[in-house]
């Protein structure tokens, strides 16, 4: 099947600092990548759309400027989490969208951030 | 207010149950409705549910939707202890094809 990689699975960093998030098809082309963040015991919750070659959409309380979003290939969206605080330590997931595969949408292994 | 609604949140049972979970929706332009199980952190797809009335089938596992009512229901026969997870329903709507995730039901399934 599809395969997404998301790295780092895991990231521990100092407040004030910036942390950057890769996500990356390895077997098919995605236009279209999505970013989700999760806390505890709760659902998945849409960050924002990444399309290739454009800006991201961010979603309604997302701040741009914090979670900045690029897709420069078909293959790789990144996330980088600037000026880190603790409130941003959360699970974050992205996911890719196969269209070979009727759409169908494809999880990275998510990347666990904690800032202190 | 929430657009994708799953029932129970949470559900426990014995090994060898059948267990039925349930994802109401109301979304505007639907175009699909995804399961996911998620267990230790990633979700892993299951099923896509476009038309209403046709049953997927995995194995122990079965999905069917209903456009009219908006729902759908995952079904797991004979379950088993790898079946404990949180199962995840989204749907996917608008011409962005933006994808709405329920908050999840927990199963648990005790030998």
């Amino acid at each position: 099947g599809a395969v997404v990689s998301q790295h780092p699975s895991r990231v521990i960093c100092k407040s004030g600092t910036s942390v950057k998030i890769e996500c990356r098809s390895l077997d098919f082309q995605a236009t279209t990548m999505f970013w989700y963040r999760q806390f505890p015991k709760q659902s998945l919750m849409l960050m924002a759309t990444s399309n290739e070659g454009s800006k991201a959409t961010y979603e309604q309380g997302v701040e741009k400027d914090k979670f900045l979003i690029n897709h420069a290939s078909l293959t790789l969206s990144t996330l980088t989490v600037t000026s880190a605080h603790p409130e941003d330590s959360s699970f974050y997931i992205c996911s890719a969208r196969d269209r070979r595969r009727d759409e169908k949408l494809f999880f990275g292994s998510g990347t666990q951030l904690s800032v202190l | 207010e929430d657009k994708v609604v799953q029932s129970p949140l949470s559900l426990v049972v014995h090994e060898g149950d059948t267990v039925t979970l349930n994802c109401s929706y109301e979304v505007t332009n639907f175009r699909s409705l995804l399961w996911y199980k998620q267990e230790k952190k990633a979700p892993t797809f299951l099923f896509m549910l476009t038309s209403s009335g046709i049953e997927k089938k995995s194995g122990r596992l079965s999905s069917i939707l209903d456009k009219k009512e908006l729902f759908s229901i995952l079904n797991i026969t004979a379950t088993q202890t790898g079946d404990s997870a949180v199962y995840l329903c989204a749907v996917i709507e608008g011409s962005q094809g933006n994808l709405i995730f329920g908050k999840g039901t927990k199963l648990s399934v005790k030998p």
